[in-house]
């Protein structure tokens, strides 16, 4: 199936500062990524939804200004989360969906980031 | 509004079989999507059903009724590394996967 990566796998930084997770579609072009947290022991929760050249469309309760998404290639979003403080630990999964045929659109995951604030 | 229901939490015996329902109100149905989720790891897919019926794939099958809005996913021959979170995910009118809280199993030796 269709491969998707995240960088970095982990991370760990201090409160007040800005990290950038990369999502990239390896062998297919995703004109569309969506991007999940999740939080120990509970199930995915969309953030936003990412469309190549266009703006990010959010969740209700996410905050757009902190969590920058950026998707300026059919292979490459970046969610950049600003001034992070430790309730921003989480769980990041990022996905990108794919024609899988003329019956569906299959999102594949990318291994996800954990991200630990300090 | 959308909601998916599943149980949190199933136990089961080696070689033996479970059953895990899924059931959903949405606003419109694109398919139905069962995935397993290690912790600490992202979902990997299942099984995808848009047309009531049984889809089989070795030991796992998705059964899905639209009618009744409900859907189960049947793990037979269990074995130790099935023990995950199930999440059941349902595509809406957009294309978006609204998701289940996910069922915890246990596989007991």
């Amino acid at each position: 199936g269709a491969v998707v990566s995240q960088h970095p796998s982990w991370v760990i930084c201090k409160s007040g500062t800005s990290v950038k997770i990369e999502c990239r579609s390896l062998d297919f072009q995703a004109t569309t990524m969506f991007w999940y947290r999740q939080f120990p022991k509970q199930s995915l929760m969309l953030m936003a939804t990412s469309n190549e050249g266009s703006k990010a469309t959010y969740e209700q309760g996410v905050e757009k200004d902190k969590f920058l998404i950026n998707h300026a290639s059919l292979t490459l979003s970046t969610l950049t989360v600003t001034s992070a403080h430790p309730e921003d630990s989480s769980f990041y999964i990022c996905s990108a969906l794919t024609s899988g045929g003329p019956s569906y659109n299959e999102q594949f995951f990318g291994p996800g980031t954990r991200l630990t604030v300090l | 509004g959308q909601n998916i229901d599943q149980p949190t939490e199933m136990t089961a015996t080696e070689g033996a079989i479970v059953q895990i329902n899924c059931t959903y109100q949405t606003s419109g149905f694109n398919g139905l999507f069962w995935y397993q989720q290690h912790a600490g790891e992202a979902p990997t897919f299942l099984s995808y059903n848009v047309l009531d019926g049984l889809e089989e794939k070795g030991r796992f099958s998705s059964f899905l009724s639209r009618s009744k809005g409900y859907s189960y996913l049947l793990l037979k021959e269990l074995q130790m590394k099935d023990s995950a979170s199930y999440l059941c995910a349902v595509s809406d009118s957009n294309y978006q996967l609204i998701w289940g809280a996910g069922t915890k199993l246990i596989i007991k030796p």
